[in-house]
C-alpha cells in the first residue's frame, strides 16, 4: 500500500507564474488536508478536502490560492500568481475519516522556491 | 501566546540518555499528536492520543488533559533519533484539523 504521494517534490517558480502542486492520499483515504511550513517556522494548516467538497478553508490566503480533489485523481493545490513569500515547504496529509482520532499520514512535502 | 507551546526549543543529549518534550496548550482539544520530521523533511506520526499514555518501542507519550499538558518520552536514545519533534492537536472534532507547535529540534550525540 504506498504512501501519501506529492509531486513533484522540488518546484522553482519566477514571480507571476502559478504553482500546481499534486497530492495523491493513501489508497482508502478520502479526506485530505495541506498544510504550509514557512521557512523558520512551523507548521500551519491551511485546507481540508473530502472528495469533491472544501470542508475547512479558514487557513487558506484568501487571494491567489485554491486547492481542489475531484472524483477522480489527486487534489491540487493551485498558487496563481506566486510571490517570493509563498516560497515554502507544502505538506499534504490523507486519513481514512476526517473525524478526531484518527491518524494522519503525511507527504514528503512540496519544495517551492519563487525566484 | 501560541495556543499550543513546546519546551525546550532545543535539546542535545549524549546517546544513551532519557529524553523529555514537554507540550502545553491553552484550548478544548478531542486530541493530541506527536510527529517527527526527519531532517530530511519528511513527517512520520508517532502517536495520537486522548488520554493517558502510549507506548512505542523506545517512545513513551502521555497526556493530562485537566493540566493541559503532554510528555514525549525517549529512553536510551540514539543518534537516529535526532528529528525535530512536534506536538499538535485537533480542537474541531468534526474535522481533525492539527494546530501545530514550533518543534523541539534534538540532537543525539554519539
Amino acid at each position: 500500500n504506498a504512501g501519501v504521494m506529492q509531486n513533484p517534490r522540488h518546484l522553482v517558480r519566477r514571480r507571476g507564474q502559478e504553482a500546481r502542486l499534486r497530492c495523491s492520499p493513501m489508497k482508502g483515504h478520502s479526506h485530505v488536508y495541506w498544510y504550509r511550513q514557512l521557512p523558520e517556522e512551523g507548521l500551519k494548516f491551511m485546507v481540508y478536502l473530502q472528495k469533491e467538497n472544501i470542508i475547512d478553508e479558514s487557513g487558506m490566503p484568501k487571494e491567489r490560492f485554491s486547492a481542489e480533489f475531484p472524483k477522480e485523481g489527486p487534489s491540487i493545490l493551485r498558487i496563481q500568481q506566486v510571490v517570493r513569500g509563498d516560497s515554502a515547504a507544502y505538506f499534504c496529509a490523507s486519513s481514512p475519516m476526517g473525524r478526531s482520532y484518527n491518524e494522519q499520514f503525511f507527504g514528503p512535502g512540496t519544495r517551492l522556491t519563487v525566484l | 501566546k501560541n495556543e499550543v507551546e513546546q519546551s525546550p526549543q532545543n535539546l542535545t543529549a549524549q546517546e544513551g540518555e532519557f529524553i523529555t518534550i514537554n507540550c502545553s496548550y491553552s484550548v478544548g482539544i478531542s486530541a493530541l499528536h506527536w510527529l517527527q520530521q526527519h531532517p530530511g523533511g519528511g513527517i512520520v506520526s508517532l502517536f495520537m492520543l486522548s488520554s493517558g499514555k502510549k507506548k512505542h518501542g523506545r517512545l513513551i507519550a502521555t497526556i493530562n488533559i485537566q493540566e493541559k499538558h503532554s510528555s514525549l518520552h525517549i529512553t536510551a536514545s540514539h543518534p537516529r533519533d535526532s528529528a525535530v519533534y512536534i506536538c499538535a492537536v485537533e480542537r474541531d472534532s468534526n474535522t481533525g484539523k492539527l494546530i501545530f507547535g514550533q518543534g523541539t529540534t534534538l540532537q543525539v550525540k554519539p
